[in-house]
Parts: structure tokens; sequence; C-alpha cells
């Protein structure tokens, strides 16, 4: 059974960092591509951060682009976002998912992450 | 970036029946179109990719259509757990783009 579970979410002053993390499980990590995306409260999803399978190609949307940094470690088979000046439209729920490339066909059960003072 | 619009934003409909969910891209994107289903308080799930094909596992009572910059996603005989809101995904080009989602409700 495919299983991803986000971690590292919480609460946090504009301009600081955080780093979330996505432990999988269920299947051969390192044979697909991940992706973060994220969905602010009450709203709808919007793609954030996708990584292919050797971690050798990034893509990012432009708003988080010098800010946020996807990577992933084969080995841990784990994905990571490391997310700096974080500013309060970046409050959302982030979801990690797998790439069935180009779709997300798989989810995990998401993490919250609040930006305020 | 390619808009997707979605609509319409919210549905009323009662069990047994049939509903059509629209979904227009600002330009052609050649059926790179998924389809999600999210339940309440719950992570999206994919129900179609390629505008048409059905995901593994998904019920067949849902089906997608279309071509160039109109989608449709239909569910038929609609049963209480189909209770969700439903968002397109268009993957043809980046940024990848998602419409502002349909809540579908049981009257």
């Amino acid at each position: 059974e495919v299983q991803l579970v986000e971690s590292g979410g919480g609460l946090v002053q504009p301009g600081r960092s955080l780093k979330l993390s996505c432990a999988a499980s269920g299947f051969t990590f390192s044979n697909y591509g991940m992706a973060w995306v994220c969905q602010a409260p009450t709203k709808g999803l919007e793609w954030v951060a996708s990584i292919s399978t050797g971690g050798g190609n990034t893509y990012y949307r432009d708003s988080v682009k010098g800010r946020f940094t996807i990577s992933r470690d084969n080995a841990k088979n784990t994905l990571y976002l490391q997310m700096d000046s974080l500013r309060s439209e970046d409050t959302a729920t982030y979801y990690c998912a797998r790439l069935d490339y180009p779709v997300f066909d798989y989810w995990g059960q998401g993490v919250m992450v609040t930006v305020s003072s | 970036d390619i808009q997707m619009t979605q609509s319409p934003a919210s549905l009323s409909a009662s069990l047994g029946e049939t509903v059509t969910i629209e979904c227009r891209a600002s330009e052609d994107i050649y059926n790179g179109l998924a389809w999600y289903q999210q339940k309440p308080g719950k992570s999206p799930q994919l129900l179609i990719y390629n505008a048409n094909s059905l995901h593994t596992g998904v019920p067949s009572r849902f089906s997608g259509s279309g071509s160039g910059t109109q989608y449709s996603l239909k569910i038929n005989s609609l049963q209480s757990e189909d209770v969700a809101s439903y968002f397109c995904q268009q993957y043809y080009d980046y940024p990848w783009t998602f419409g502002g989602g349909t809540k579908l409700e049981l009257k």
C-alpha cells in the first residue's frame, strides 16, 4: 500500500524558515517523481514544486522560486521542502504527492503551515 | 500561466442523479487534464487522467471527456460517498494549474 506521511509543519513567523519532510513507503521511491501541492484554508489547490526521480531536475511555481527548495533522499525514501523567507501568503496545508508523471496519483494526508507573527 | 475555470462552483443533486462538472482551459491543453476528488477533511484522490482515462480502482460511474479547451467530468447514478469537492488540473504546461473546484452536495 502506497503511504506518504508528511511532517515538519507548524506556526512560524514571517521571514523565518521551515523544512517539511515526506516519508514514503509501499512503492519503489526512486522510480517516481515527487511533488508538493498546497491548499490555503478553504481555497483550491496549487502546485508548488516537483522533482525528478534522481533529484537532478526540479521545477517551481514562480511565487516560491528562490525561497523554497525541493529535494529528496532516495536512500531514506524521503522527500523534503525547505521553505525560507516565509510569507503570510504561504499559509496552507502542504501535501506530498507521488508523480506517475505527470499526474499526482497518490497524496499524503497533508501538513499545516501557518505563517504569522 | 494556463487558467482553469470550473463550473459550477457548487452543485446540489439527488441520489441516483447524473451530474456533470465542466472545466475550461484558457488555451488548448491537448487532453493534458486530470480530475481529483477531495472528500471533507481528506486529501485529494486521482479520478481521471489524460482527460478520459479512469485511474485504478475508481468506480466506472465516473467518466471524463473533452478536448481542446473544454472538458467535463460526469458522475452517473450519484452515490452518498460522492459528496466531495472536485478539481480539474492541467499538466500540459508549467506551472501546472488547478481549477477553483466544484463542491458537490446532496439535495
